[in-house]
């Protein structure tokens, strides 16, 4: 598409639910970002993949958190037990290359909220 | 490691006048810069990048931003606001090796225009 899709825009749960965030990203971008952005503040990095493989996971919080893109292309942010703190909009980007300082294009992100 | 920090959390200039939103950064490495925008609901959107190249970066709506490696800033500049430009702005870094493309923002810079 022209841009980076995500799905839902807007999530409300209750805590302790499972909750599913999609991207899909510009057609041909190998690289694949996951930000989380709370409050007030700025985006922070969970997990970029290189095609299929999660390449640097090193953001994501904890263990309730997982992330996949099984054909390279769309990915699926999947937070499991959430927590109120888990409360945040969530922020995908693609990106043409990795490497050198190839523009990231970010899609809307996805509110979630969590009771 | 990176880190970037943006002076101001709100900004309030008089439409016409100049806008200066601050930005100093961290880095062991000489790094990648760059100024995003956020408009409400939106997705960031590139303002414009420094990698290493002129000093002296223009970007997009007549924004521009200078590299001072003296002074480890980069701050972001436009001669005359426009109501339009009421928007959160962050700052991002990035080392050039490695995935280049993973950012790590600031906390973010309101700007108000006003009349």
């Amino acid at each position: 598409g022209a841009g980076v899709s995500q799905t839902p825009s807007n999530k409300v749960t209750e805590k302790g639910k499972y909750v599913e965030l999609r991207c899909d990203p510009i057609s041909g971008h190998t690289a694949l970002y996951w930000y989380r952005q709370s409050l007030g503040q700025g985006p922070e990095f969970l997990i970029y993949f290189q095609g299929t493989g999660a390449a640097d996971d090193s953001g994501l919080p904890n263990d309730r958190f997982f992330a996949v893109r099984p054909e390279g292309s769309v990915s699926t942010l999947k937070i499991q037990r959430t927590e109120r703190g888990d409360s945040a909009v969530y922020l995908c980007a693609s990106s043409y290359d990795p490497t050198g300082a190839n523009v990231l294009t970010f899609g809307a992100g996805s509110r979630l909220t969590v009771l | 490691a990176q880190s970037v920090t943006q002076l101001g959390s709100h900004v309030s200039v008089s439409e016409g006048a100049l806008v200066l939103l601050r930005c100093n950064y961290s880095s062991s490495v000489p790094p990648y810069l760059f100024w995003y925008v956020q408009y409400p609901n939106q997705g960031l959107q590139l303002l414009l990048k420094y990698t290493s190249a002129a000093t002296l970066v223009k970007g997009i709506n007549g924004f521009e931003a200078e590299f001072k490696k003296s002074e480890t800033s980069f701050h972001l500049t436009k001669p005359s606001a426009h109501m339009s430009d009421a928007a959160e702005y962050f700052c991002a870094v990035s080392a050039p090796t490695g995935t280049a493309s993973k950012l790590t923002f600031g906390t973010g810079t309101r700007l108000q225009v006003t009349l």
